[in-house]
């Protein structure tokens, strides 16, 4: 059974296209995150929910619009795609926000490729 | 220090050694320190969660320590095996709410 699941892996797109990825964890967290990883292979985050609502959202271009249609589930839709969106982008949750606990729990990625 | 700095980026050892990697974290606001391991075409796993100065971990034959005062947290591998072979991160969380990651130590174990 896999814990934190995101849909799909692969994801190749044409500039200017809108699309979406999924993500869904069985683990009853309260707490869901999308984190991208960088050129350098940094994960910054760039949205946090916590039971639907919405808690943390960093410097992301507004076309990236997170929906959490419920606290098992968090999507990711981009809109208007560009090729410096091509990256490794990652689900991931927690329980108790996962600061004092067991730490997040990470999906496998969608490779983004933009052309 | 306004990010977590991690040292070394890549390091290559032989199988049996002991072997010490340091992530560097800002010391204020300081909630909790994570440590992941990560495996190649595989998820981040979470290692250790410290949160209290001096705070020492284990996990079989890894184990961790924090120092918050100075903001700096060690993951030490005892008698590497090829299995260990991963990307090392930590993150720091702050009394913001988010986590923050290191770039990583890449290990690679040859046998």
């Amino acid at each position: 059974d896999t814990a934190v699941s995101q849909t799909p892996k692969y994801l190749v797109t044409q500039m200017g296209n809108d699309k979406s990825i999924k993500c869904e964890q069985n683990l009853g967290h309260d707490t869901m995150y999308w984190y991208k990883q960088d050129s350098k292979k940094f994960l910054k985050i760039m949205f946090s929910y916590n039971n639907k609502e919405l808690i943390i959202n960093e410097t992301v271009p507004n076309r990236f619009s997170p929906k959490s249609p419920d606290k098992a589930h968090l999507n990711l839709h981009i809109n208007s795609l560009e090729l410096g969106d091509s990256a490794v982008y990652f689900c991931a949750s927690s329980q108790d926000n996962g600061q004092l606990t067991y730490g997040y729990t990470f999906g496998s990625g969608t490779r983004l490729t933009v052309v | 220090i306004l990010n977590v700095e991690q040292s070394p980026q890549s390091l290559h050892v032989q199988e049996g050694d002991s072997t010490n990697f340091t992530c560097s974290f800002p010391s204020s606001n300081f909630y909790a320190l994570h440590w992941y391991r990560w495996e190649t075409a595989k998820s981040p796993e979470a290692l250790f969660v410290m949160t209290l100065n001096g705070d020492e971990k284990k996990k079989g034959r890894i184990s961790a320590t924090l120092n918050t005062k100075e903001g700096y947290s060690y993951l030490y591998i005892k008698g590497s095996q090829p299995e260990d072979s991963a990307t090392y991160l930590c993150a720091y969380y702050n009394q913001g709410g988010k986590l923050i990651f290191g770039q990583g130590t890449e290990l690679s174990v040859k046998p």
